[in-house]
């Protein structure tokens, strides 16, 4: 059975801390592993990533896979308190139609 | 691009009724689109796939005469919760992914969820 796992499950930092939240993941046939932010709403998408060492950023986040490991991290920056939410990774597998099988997610708050 | 579109955002009814959410891709058509559920401080739970012109594929544990779904066009899916109860008040989510065909590596994009209490 396809699994993800993710930690810590919850995490209090203080602004301009550097967080890094973990994504472990054991699929078969997997094709990439994503990464969501869920705040009140439905999860927003922040990244793919589909090779392994190939770091992805977008502002103050980066994020990086490791195929060998079967794992990926999240990384913030400068945290900010708009950065508090559910970080929400999850790995894609062709099967059934690009099916994704999610972590229980890492609950991020930041306080000011 | 890659706007979901879902609605209601909050449905509050009696138990009994049967209610139904819409999921809507604007700006592409989705042959595949995923229905989740999630309650209070929990992941997504995957409950089906929606295939565009042939019957949903419901996860285990998912009951498929509880929770119909319709995916009548490449732009909209439909969930019918029917006969609703209050065990079935939850937050719920669909998505889609862009790209068209049902196998393509691009990241799936999700509506903003319905909020469904049951009285």
């Amino acid at each position: 059975e396809d699994k993800v796992v993710q930690s810590p499950l919850s995490l209090v930092v203080h602004e301009g801390d550097t967080v890094t939240l973990n994504c472990s993941y054991e699929v078969t046939n997997f094709r990439s592993l994503l990464w969501y932010k869920q705040e009140k709403k439905a999860p927003t998408f922040l990244f793919m990533l589909t090779s392994s060492g190939i770091e992805k950023k977008s502002g103050r986040l980066s994020s990086i896979l490791d195929k060998k490991e079967l794992s990926s991290i999240l990384n913030i920056t400068a945290t900010q308190t708009g950065d508090s939410a559910i970080y929400l990774c999850a790995a894609n597998s062709p099967n059934a139609g690009n099916m994704l099988t999610f972590g229980g997610g890492t609950r991020l708050m930041v306080k000011p | 691009g890659a706007v979901v579109s879902q609605h209601p955002s909050r449905v509050i009814c009696k138990s009994g009724t049967s209610v139904k959410i819409e999921c809507r891709s604007l700006d592409f058509q989705a042959t595949t689109m995923f229905w989740y559920r999630q309650f209070p401080k929990q992941s997504l739970m995957l409950m089906a796939t929606s295939n565009e012109g042939s019957k949903a594929t419901y996860e285990q544990g998912v009951e498929k005469d509880k929770f119909l779904i319709n995916h009548a066009s490449l732009t909209l899916s439909t969930l019918t919760v029917t006969s609703a109860h209050p065990e079935d008040s939850s937050f719920y989510i669909c998505s889609a992914t862009d790209g068209g065909a049902p196998y393509s590596n691009q990241p799936q994009h999700f509506g903003d969820g319905t909020r469904l209490s049951i009285l």
